[in-house]
């Protein structure tokens, strides 16, 4: 597509529930990445894609944060058990251009 | 202390004049710098990039940069409401496409009518 493409916009999970959310990155963009950014702050790099190689997973706050890209396009960023600190919202960027991003709200 | 520093603001300039938005950063592998305008509710959205040492401008907007002082900084001409915003300054080790950046905390703009 044209542009950065997440979905949802806006998930609302109970604390302890998985959640996947999803990123269509601008069509061709080889580099695909992960930040989350909570209120009042700017986004922080969570992991990066190269195609479908994760190259750099070094900003995946725990274990219960995953990424994948298995065919280089389309990346999925499952976090399990969700707590109340991964209130925030996720932004992928295809180089330098961000989607719009999910707003992840666990109560 | 953070790898790139912004004033948080809020920053009130009146409509017409120069917006000057400030940003210094620790990393001195640092090779390329951004900055993004992030209005309310939405995504960041870049405004410019630069690499070299000197001014580059681009419209209303003119991005400084000084690596022995490591020093960015943006200047926003004849400011317009619609410039009202948080403006986010980041880093980059300069992989032009394939590099994860580092962002300040943002400095919040209002332009006064």
């Amino acid at each position: 597509g044209a542009g950065v493409s997440q979905s949802p916009r806006y998930k609302v999970a109970k604390r302890g529930q998985d959640v996947a959310l999803r990123c269509d990155p601008i069509s061709g963009h080889v580099s695909l990445f992960w930040y989350q950014q909570a209120l009042g702050q700017g986004p922080e790099f969570l992991t990066y894609f190269q195609n479908e190689a994760q190259l750099d997973k070094s900003g995946l706050p725990s274990d219960r944060f995953f990424a994948e890209r298995p065919e280089g396009s389309v990346s999925t960023l499952k976090i399990q058990r969700t707590q109340q600190e991964d209130s925030a919202v996720y932004l992928c960027a295809s180089g330098y251009t961000f989607g719009s991003g999910t707003r992840l709200t666990v109560v | 202390q953070k790898e790139v520093e912004q004033n948080s603001g809020p920053l009130s300039v009146p409509e017409g004049a120069i917006a000057s938005l400030n940003c210094t950063y620790s990393d001195r592998g640092s090779q390329s710098f951004f900055w993004y305008r992030q209005y309310s509710g939405k995504s960041p959205e870049l405004i410019m990039f630069i690499y070299s040492n000197g001014d580059k401008e681009d419209g209303r907007f003119t991005a400084q940069l000084n690596k022995a002082s490591q020093y960015v900084s943006l200047l926003i001409r004849d400011s317009q409401p619609s410039d009202s915003a948080t403006y986010l300054c980041a880093s980059g080790r300069g992989d032009f496409g394939n590099e994860k950046l580092t962002f300040g905390t943002g400095t919040r703009l209002t332009i006064i009518p």
